[in-house]
């Protein structure tokens, strides 16, 4: 059981815009900063989006991240098949004392 | 460039230990901080803890604490994990992360090693 939750998949067709949501509570999200990571199948994770909304150097700004109270969202628009992968949602927990993560969200270009 | 060469792949029996190194290039070692991250198969992402390479403070998920210890190398820019007392559902892939030097509000993982392989069966 993640202690912060996205929705376990979302699909899209190329060209389409797509929002995966991640729900945290007040010590997690609520606190802190959201990050994003991208996984694509048999790699490490890679950064996407940090401190909420910004975009490390290389990353398109198809991808954008928002935060409101205690939930987060990444945004990817122009869908393209090269960004199916596994998406997941990061934030401190000052309740834990340590980094969280969401279950990960399995997005599937149709 | 900034990269983390991890070692290679081990396999462990029930209740041994592992240590596992990260090397990291391209950028001043101790003006960061190393993160571990592990993924058991099929499974999501789990933070382990992370080490200060410039203090050698470091921070262990609850979960972890008394079988996990984190250390580094300032001389050969590398950084450690090591698991005692090994169990199956230990056995996943585990990554090495730079870690910028923010506030902890701020905490996140900027590059990342390809990982290593830990499989833990008797």
């Amino acid at each position: 059981q993640s202690v912060l939750t996205q929705p376990p998949s979302a699909s899209g067709t190329p060209g389409q815009r797509v929002t995966i949501s991640c729900s945290g509570s007040t010590s997690s999200i609520g606190s802190n900063t959201v990050n994003w990571y991208q996984q694509l199948p048999g790699t490490a994770p890679k950064l996407l989006i940090y401190s909420i909304n910004q975009r490390p150097s290389g990353v398109p700004d198809r991808f954008s991240g928002s935060k409101s109270g205690t939930s987060a969202s990444l945004a990817i628009s122009g869908l393209q098949s090269d960004d199916e992968a596994d998406y997941y949602c990061a934030a401190w927990d000052d309740s834990l004392n340590g980094q969280v993560f969401g279950g990960g969200t399995k997005l599937t270009v149709l | 460039q900034v990269q983390l060469v991890q070692s290679g792949a081990e396999v462990k029996k029930p209740g041994a230990s592992v240590k596992v190194s990260c090397k990291a290039s391209g950028y001043t070692f101790t003006s960061y901080g190393i993160s571990w991250v592990r993924q058991a198969p099929g499974q999501g992402l789990e933070w382990m803890g992370w080490i200060s390479a410039y203090s050698g403070n470091t921070k262990y998920a609850q979960k972890l604490q008394g079988r996990v210890t984190m250390t580094t190398d300032t001389s050969t820019s590398t950084a450690y994990m090591e698991l005692r007392s090994l169990r199956s559902d230990d056995t996943a892939v585990y990554y090495c992360a730079r870690t910028p030097p923010t506030g902890i509000s701020y905490y996140y993982m900027d590059v990342w090693g390809k990982g290593t392989t830990v499989a833990v069966s008797s």
